[in-house]
């Protein structure tokens, strides 16, 4: 069935340093891909989302771009801060149920000053 | 524009007990799901709607959990009875199919502690 996998966490950066988050997934059919934030005590945001292959979302600074030739959307940023901070989830929507997210595991991102 | 309510932040109850969650999904959204969140088994899709009805409720973890939707507006979820195991924080969401967007918005959460 379909998958997201992500890179296990914690990721910690220092302010500024460049972040990548990797997320592969497996997917009958062509789904949209998201990334959703978790900051803490609070419920998932919608961060950037990529609907068609080559795609590129973005917000905030916040990058992906949805590779069909390698099952990918890598979350990229050039310059964290550390209000940046928080749980990244990877999502992708599933074949045949077009409103359903399959969500991978989540990775927390820490920022240090 | 008010986004996805979840009213209560945190619920306590006793082991045993029966507890019910609330959610007031964006209005317009035909979709309303139900997560679970916990640090051992991370976000879990419990249950969908689909103007009003159930679509998948294969993530229910058993009997002693339902949930209903008796309107556009409102849905529950009930524990009944509750335990300790059940402890977690839970996440209602809402889509729309209209303009091909399925992007979920979710609500602040119900942070649920049963004793």
């Amino acid at each position: 069935g379909d998958s997201v996998t992500q890179m296990e966490g914690p990721v910690t950066l220092s302010e500024e340093a460049f972040l990548t988050i990797n997320c592969t997934y497996t997917a009958t059919g062509y789904p949209s891909l998201f990334w959703y934030v978790q900051y803490p005590g609070e419920g998932l945001q919608l961060l950037l989302k990529a609907t068609k292959a080559d795609d590129k979302g973005s917000n905030k600074g916040f990058e992906a771009t949805y590779r069909k030739e390698t099952t990918s959307f890598h979350l990229e940023k050039g310059s964290v801060q550390v209000s940046d901070s928080a749980v990244y989830f990877c999502a992708l929507s599933g074949y045949g149920g077009y409103n359903k997210l399959i969500f991978g595991a989540g990775t927390r991102l820490a920022v240090h000053p | 524009d008010a986004g996805v309510i979840q009213s209560t932040r945190h619920e306590v109850t006793e082991m045993g007990q029966e507890v019910t969650l609330r959610c007031k999904p964006i209005s317009g959204h035909d979709y309303l799901f139900w997560y679970r969140q916990t640090m051992m088994r991370g976000l879990e899709l419990l249950i969908y709607f689909n103007n009003n009805v159930p679509i998948d409720d294969s993530g229910m973890p058993e009997d002693r959990f339902s949930a209903k939707m008796p309107n556009a507006s409102f849905s529950t979820l009930k524990i009944q009875p509750s335990e300790p195991r059940d402890s977690a924080v839970y996440f209602c969401a809402s889509s729309q199919t209209s303009g091909g967007s399925n992007t979920q918005y979710f609500g602040p959460g119900t942070r649920l502690t049963v004793l």
